[in-house]
């Protein structure tokens, strides 16, 4: 069964804090995509980035990047430079590439709170 | 990108009553398209995969009966919460998947939030 575990709930920093967001997952599919989501306040899910099994180039955009390591199954998000706007619930999720169901499986997310 | 919107974004109703809640596409055409609902301070639960022209498909737990989904059209699918209790209350979130889209990334809606009093 297809499981992604974000171990840390919430997270507190202070503005241009580095912070990084951890995402383990749990498949036994061989092509599978991971996401990361933004929810903020609104309630309204933002994508940020998805990446499937077989690119496991890291990523950088703009102060987001991410790092994508199959070893370890995990898809960790770093923001730099932390900012107030940046609040928001993550969310990291898997999907299944094969059987046509494409479900997402989303983790329990981790609550980033940047304090000015 | 893609656009899904959903409507209404807030609902307040009595219990037992009905409430139907729409998801549309509004710049492409998607044979699926998933609702999902979200507890407070939780993580984003699937419900169901709506698939046009056919019958949705439910996840373990949710009741068919209670959460009646209908996928009519390539660009509207809606969940209608019948004789709805409190405990119903939640934010109910869909998607649509753009099958012209390269890595089955799904566009979500807004949400709409659903208080049963």
């Amino acid at each position: 069964a297809q499981k992604v575990t974000q171990a840390q709930t919430e997270i507190s920093v202070v503005e241009k804090e580095d912070v990084t967001l951890d995402c383990v997952y749990e498949t036994r599919d061989t092509t599978y995509y991971l996401f990361w989501y933004k929810q903020p306040p609104s309630g309204e899910l933002v994508f940020l980035i998805r990446r499937n099994s077989f690119d496991e180039q890291n990523e950088i955009s703009g102060r987001y990047s991410w790092n994508f390591q199959k070893s370890t199954s995990s898809f960790n998000f770093t923001i730099t430079a932390s900012q107030v706007v940046d609040s928001a619930v993550y969310f990291c999720a898997l999907s299944e590439a094969q059987g046509g169901s494409e479900k997402l499986v989303f983790g329990k997310g981790t609550k980033l709170t940047v304090n000015p | 990108g893609a656009v899904v919107s959903q409507h209404p974004s807030r609902v307040i109703c009595k219990s037992g009553t009905s409430v139907k809640i729409e998801c549309r596409s509004l710049d492409f055409q998607a044979t699926t398209m998933f609702w999902y609902r979200q507890f407070p301070k939780q993580s984003l639960m699937l419900m169901a995969t709506s698939n046009e022209g056919s019958k949705a498909t439910y996840e373990q737990g949710v009741e068919k009966d209670k959460f009646l989904i209908n996928h009519a059209s390539l660009t509207l699918s809606t969940l209608t919460v019948t004789s709805a209790h409190p405990e119903d209350s939640s934010f109910y979130i869909c998607s649509a998947r753009d099958p012209n889209g390269v890595y089955n990334e799904q566009f979500f809606g807004p949400g709409t939030r659903l208080t049963v009093l």
